[in-house]
């Protein structure tokens, strides 16, 4: 029972370097979020997808770009990092609707802590 | 648009005590409200939710929470605080009946000492 799963746990990169974090789930959920997470705010929705083929912006979304190309798979690119990017990233997953005991519950992946020197 | 508040970026108490964990929320619509749980280097846990059934919510390890509309709070609490509750605290607001799309708070760090 995996869950919701992050690669990298860990990266280090420099000003102006690309990467992509990618998050796995496997509970087959339709919705899907990538949040960032610094001291003192609290966590901060980047972009998030209600389906495969589909996203939308958040309330951080600038510098960051994603992709919903399976159901399972969310992914989150940095074309050109920046030291303001640093920062622990979390993925979520849920399912949508209401009225059930599942409906509005977010699963949360263990975090990708990312450092852009 | 909504919002929470939590007030007390860090709250400490003895073992045994009385955990209260403050949150007041803004939403132009019903809300659902949650609590989640964070601990040292893990991913966020839910405590509990209010999605406009009972108002007073019970979830995991003897935690609860009361939602009064009329204070727009949903406070957290358990009666006798254990050394395991040291985490992060998150409240967090969705409007009823939508997306998931959360909106989280600032959280609150539980500190709980001998």
């Amino acid at each position: 029972n995996a869950g919701v799963t992050q690669t990298p746990k860990f990266r280090v990169l420099k000003t102006g370097q690309s990467m992509t974090l990618l998050c796995a789930q496997d509970m087959n959920h339709e919705y899907m979020y990538w949040y960032r997470q610094d001291p003192g705010m609290g966590l901060r929705l980047i972009h998030y997808s209600v389906g495969e083929g589909t996203t939308a912006k958040g309330e951080v979304p600038d510098g960051y770009n994603v992709s919903r190309l399976k159901k399972q798979n969310f992914l989150l690119g940095l074309e050109s990092a920046a030291p303001s990017q640093t920062s622990v990233y979390f993925c979520a997953s849920s399912l949508p609707g209401q009225g059930f005991p599942g409906a509005n519950v977010l699963t949360f992946g263990a975090g990708s802590r990312l450092t852009v020197l | 648009a909504q919002s929470v508040t939590q007030l007390g970026s860090h709250v400490s108490v003895s073992e045994g005590a009385l955990v209260l964990l403050r949150c007041n929320y803004s939403s132009s619509v019903p809300p659902y409200l949650f609590w989640y749980v964070q601990y040292p280097n893990q991913g966020l846990q839910l405590l509990l939710k209010y999605t406009s059934a009972a108002t007073l919510v019970k979830g995991i390890n003897g935690f609860e929470a009361e939602f009064k509309k009329s204070e727009t709070s949903f406070h957290l609490t358990k009666p006798s605080a254990h050394m395991s509750d040291a985490a992060e605290y998150f409240c967090a607001v969705t409007p009823a009946g939508t997306a998931s799309k959360l909106t989280f708070g600032t959280g609150t760090r539980l500190q709980v000492t001998l």
